[in-house]
């Protein structure tokens, strides 16, 4: 699995834009990038997951470029109730025998008012 | 929205009992997994379960672990002779197919004392 590296604290307001970049260096070719979302004492919740160019949903955006080494999460106009951190995932969801995830240390962001 | 359910929210036990920790996944998912996270920790993997059989599972997983769908609805998780670090969060999450995303419940918080 394609290791990553994402910033451990983002602090932002309301209102604002809010990007997460993850490096994921070694992403193979058949590996797909997956985010997600934790609140305090919850399960992690899907977020968007994409393989290259951009995704949109009704929650964030994922941005990936050309090279596939890193990724960007954009979370527009943030709220107080957006406080949590984010995973970032990369594996290979296609061979992977069920969903097995592999979970970083995430970017715990801190939404103020 | 359909969800995954988990029981008890809060398990305590003495070292060396038995716990049994319940799951009821969405009703037309077919993938099934046990995660748990240490307090301050990263979500770790412990099983994946498909078709009335484990798929894949990690190191953490030993002996002393076991799953099992008894009925149509109901996926457990069973941990033999407590240890104090088995202290943790589990969550239990489930997946459609081993491709979509995978929905998790909200925990069951095991307190081994």
């Amino acid at each position: 699995l394609a290791k990553t590296t994402q910033p451990i604290s983002m602090d932002s307001y309301e209102g604002q834009e809010v990007n997460i970049t993850c490096s994921h260096n070694n992403i193979a070719t058949n590996d797909y990038i997956t985010w997600y979302q934790q609140f305090p004492s919850q399960g992690p919740r899907f977020i968007i997951q994409g393989y290259k160019t951009k995704v949109t949903n009704e929650v964030a955006s994922l941005f990936i470029p050309a090279d596939r080494k890193s990724s960007t999460l954009s979370l527009p106009r943030v709220s107080l109730s957006d406080t949590a951190v984010y995973y970032c995932l990369v594996g290979d969801f296609i061979k992977a025998a069920g969903n097995k995830l592999t979970f970083g240390g995430g970017t715990r962001v801190l939404v103020k008012p | 929205e359909p969800e995954v359910t988990q029981t008890p929210s809060h398990q305590v036990t003495q070292m060396g009992q038995e716990v049994i920790l319940r799951c009821v996944p969405i009703s037309n998912h077919l993938y099934f997994y046990w995660y748990r996270q240490i307090l301050g920790q990263k979500v770790e993997f412990l099983v994946s379960f498909y078709n009335n059989e484990i798929s894949e599972k990690s190191e953490i997983f030993d002996d002393q672990f076991s799953v099992e769908r008894p009925d149509g609805s109901n996926f457990t998780l069973k941990i033999r002779s407590t240890k104090l670090e088995d202290s943790a969060m589990y969550f239990c999450a489930s997946s459609r197919t081993a491709l979509t995303e995978a929905f998790f419940g909200q925990g069951t918080r095991l307190t081994v004392v």
